[in-house]
């Protein structure tokens, strides 16, 4: 079946360095990719989206790039800060909304 | 607004006993769903529902029911609890993903169960 994946497993950076989380897909029908952050303890939150007909989105401190020829997807996130440190999900959906999610990476900001 | 609320917590049940885990919101979404997240397996889903009176099965929904009475309620039943089970579930809601700019699924803070 379809699914999607993270190249790493974990991220470790510095505070203050942009850091850059990797997601392949393989369902080329999906209408749009969401990046969840997950801290410990509680439930999967929201950060930022993309519908298929764009290749980039930018939020507050967040962007998130979509190359659909290689179907890979990535979540930049500048001057990472110890608060961003979490486990990064990306997931992809359809007009049926069945939201496949990737494994998950864990990042971990050092001070 | 209380968004996604989830009870119980936490739960321990017996091999073979049966439960009810409880997911409200009153955001007026109209898609419901139920995740189970297992370690190194990301987030699984189990059943989704696409208004009220309608339900479907996801990636792993053997040994769970559902039901959508109301668009607020999406309770999820596990009929003969089995060790297998033992996870943590999660419950989300959203509108209808074809409403632009609307993709975003809210997140209960989850159920840690386990199975004995």
């Amino acid at each position: 079946g379809e699914s999607v994946g993270l190249h790493l497993p974990t991220l470790s950076v510095q505070e203050g360095d942009n850091s850059i989380i990797n997601c392949a897909y393989s369902n080329s029908a999906s209408d749009y990719f969401i990046w969840y952050k997950q801290e410990s303890g509680k439930g999967p939150q929201f950060i930022i989206d993309i519908r298929s007909n764009m290749d980039k989105r930018q939020g507050q401190r967040v962007t998130v790039l979509l190359n659909k020829t290689v179907k890979h997807l990535s979540l930049q996130i500048a001057a990472t800060q110890p608060g961003d440190s979490a486990v990064y999900f990306c997931a992809e959906g359809g007009s049926n909304y069945k939201l496949t999610f990737g494994k998950g990476t864990l990042l971990t900001v050092n001070p | 607004n209380a968004g996604v609320t989830q009870t119980p917590k936490f739960q321990v049940l017996k091999t073979g006993q049966s439960m009810t885990l409880q997911c409200a919101q009153d955001m007026n979404h109209e898609y419901m769903s139920w995740y189970r997240q297992d370690p190194g397996m990301g987030l699984r889903l189990i059943h989704y529902s696409v208004g009220a009176g309608i339900t479907d099965q996801g990636e792993v929904p053997n040994g769970y029911n559902v039901s959508r009475s109301t668009t607020e309620d999406f309770p999820l039943r596990l009929l003969s609890a089995a060790p297998s089970q033992t996870s943590v579930y999660f419950c989300a809601s959203s509108y209808s993903p074809n409403r632009v700019g609307n993709t975003e699924a809210f997140f209960g803070q989850g159920t840690r169960l386990t199975v004995v």
